[in-house]
């Protein structure tokens, strides 16, 4: 089935870092979006970026989208111990409705 | 708008008894959605709900489980009997159309059951 995977499951790097998560999957999609959960909360949906689209903005948040390599990419610049979180791309695969979630890249800023 | 409600927020509960989820979803949301996540399986969508209707219910992992959507403004997931495998946090989610939007989660139910 298709899934989202991220690369790494878990990342450690110091406040003022630039914290790059990426996600692979199998199939096409329509869109893929990324997710962010801080510990015991529920997801908060962070950007969405459609599968004719290259590269979206949104703060400190740029996410990548290589359709050729069935890949994406997360990039939080000047990081903060907010950033905390566990981070998901989730896909929607092309006709379908459901978003499928990956297993998640853990994300740790030290002060 | 007070975003998705969830109830209750934690459950505890013996195997063999009947456990009731909630939700409310964001007004306005005609689409619905139920998951459960744990640390071995990550987040797994169960079913999910367009205009009140179940679409997609090829997540439930057995007739254990039953959801239902009676009005554009709630939705119960019920585990009958509960067992111990069935400890999980449990999300409810909503989203206003189909796939190209994003959906808003609720803050769970964490569910024990020993």
């Amino acid at each position: 089935s298709q899934q989202g995977e991220e690369d790494p499951q878990a990342l450690s790097i110091q406040e003022g870092e630039n914290a790059t998560m990426n996600c692979s999957y199998k199939t096409s999609i329509n869109n893929l979006q990324w997710y962010r959960q801080n510990s015991g909360r529920g997801l908060v949906h962070l950007i969405l970026i459609r599968s004719n689209e290259r590269e979206k903005h949104s703060g400190r948040l740029r996410v990548t989208l290589d359709t050729s390599k069935k890949s994406s990419s997360l990039l939080i610049t000047a990081s903060r111990a907010a950033d905390t979180a566990s981070y998901f791309c989730a896909t929607v695969r092309l006709g379908a409705q459901k978003l499928v979630f990956g297993q998640g890249t853990r994300l740790t800023i030290n002060p | 708008d007070a975003g998705v409600i969830q109830s209750p927020r934690h459950e505890v509960t013996e195997m063999g008894q009947e456990v009731t989820l909630r939700c409310k979803p964001i007004s306005g949301h005609n689409s619905l959605f139920w998951y459960r996540q744990t640390m071995m399986r990550g987040l797994e969508l169960l079913i999910y709900f367009n205009n009140n209707v179940p679409i997609d219910d090829s997540g439930m992992p057995e007739d254990r489980f039953s959801a239902k959507m009676p009005n554009a403004s709630f939705s119960t997931l019920k585990i009958q009997p509960s067992e111990p495998r069935d400890s999980a946090v449990y999300f409810c989610a909503s989203m206003q159309g189909l796939a190209n939007n994003e959906q808003f989660f609720g803050p769970g139910t964490r569910l024990t059951v020993l």
